[in-house]
């Protein structure tokens, strides 16, 4: 079945750029996502990427697309200290299912 | 705030309970989802719902019942339940048609559910 991989840990200094990586498996995903859980919080979309692009910037936030590789990653430049959360990768088929990975937890340290 | 509202926010019930988790979004979106979320676990999917008709079911146990009586509304309805089930329930809705369109997850809150 469908598979989403992430890295659950990630630790990075105020100030610093982030990347956090996402492995998948279905080559029929149309849009992948990336979502951000605070604390207590649901899931709150960050960026999306539709699979037919490599690259997409959002003003600290940008995403990398490799399909052949099946890769995609979520940088986040000048890593601020409200940056620490739980961050989703995730996936949409061609059916409406959203396919989640396990969340990397990010920890900015001062 | 993403549009999506769950209650309520917290809830403590012993095994031999009845409840129910309530979700609304008036977004104008088609499609609604219940996940489940646990330390244990990533966020499994539990059932999806598109124009009221149940599309999934990700082999959820029959003590979880949900409910779709219309396209902005979804229940999830809890009987003897089980410590294990203890976890964070979430909520989502997406537009939920055309593969060539982006139709991003909104997610609710949470429910969080303590089985005492």
């Amino acid at each position: 079945g469908e598979d989403v991989e992430q890295s659950l840990f990630l630790s990075v200094r105020e100030g610093d750029s982030s990347v956090i990586n996402c492995t998948y498996t279905d080559s029929s995903s149309t849009y992948l996502y990336w979502y951000k859980q605070e604390p207590g919080a649901g899931l709150q979309l960050l960026t999306y990427i539709f699979s037919n692009m490599d690259m997409k910037q959002d003003q600290r936030l940008t995403v990398l697309l490799n399909k052949k590789d099946k890769h995609l990653s979520l940088r986040i430049a000048d890593t601020q200290t409200g940056d620490s959360a739980i961050y989703f990768c995730a996936e949409r088929d061609y059916g409406q299912n959203f396919v989640f990975g396990p969340g990397t937890r990010l920890s900015v340290l001062p | 705030e993403t549009g999506v509202t769950q209650t309520p926010r917290h809830l403590v019930m012993g095994m031999t309970n009845k409840k129910s988790l309530k979700c609304e979004q008036h977004l104008g979106h088609n499609a609604m989802y219940w996940y489940k979320q646990s330390a244990k676990k990533p966020l499994e999917l539990m059932f999806v719902y598109n124009f009221k008709e149940q599309t999934e079911n990700n082999s959820v146990p029959s003590r979880f019942s949900p409910e779709c009586p219309n396209s902005s509304h979804l229940f999830l309805h809890l009987h003897t339940l089980q410590p294990e089930d203890s976890a964070l329930y979430l909520c989502a809705s997406s537009q939920g048609t055309g593969v060539t369109k982006n139709t991003e997850a909104f997610f609710g809150q949470g429910t969080r559910l303590t089985v005492v």
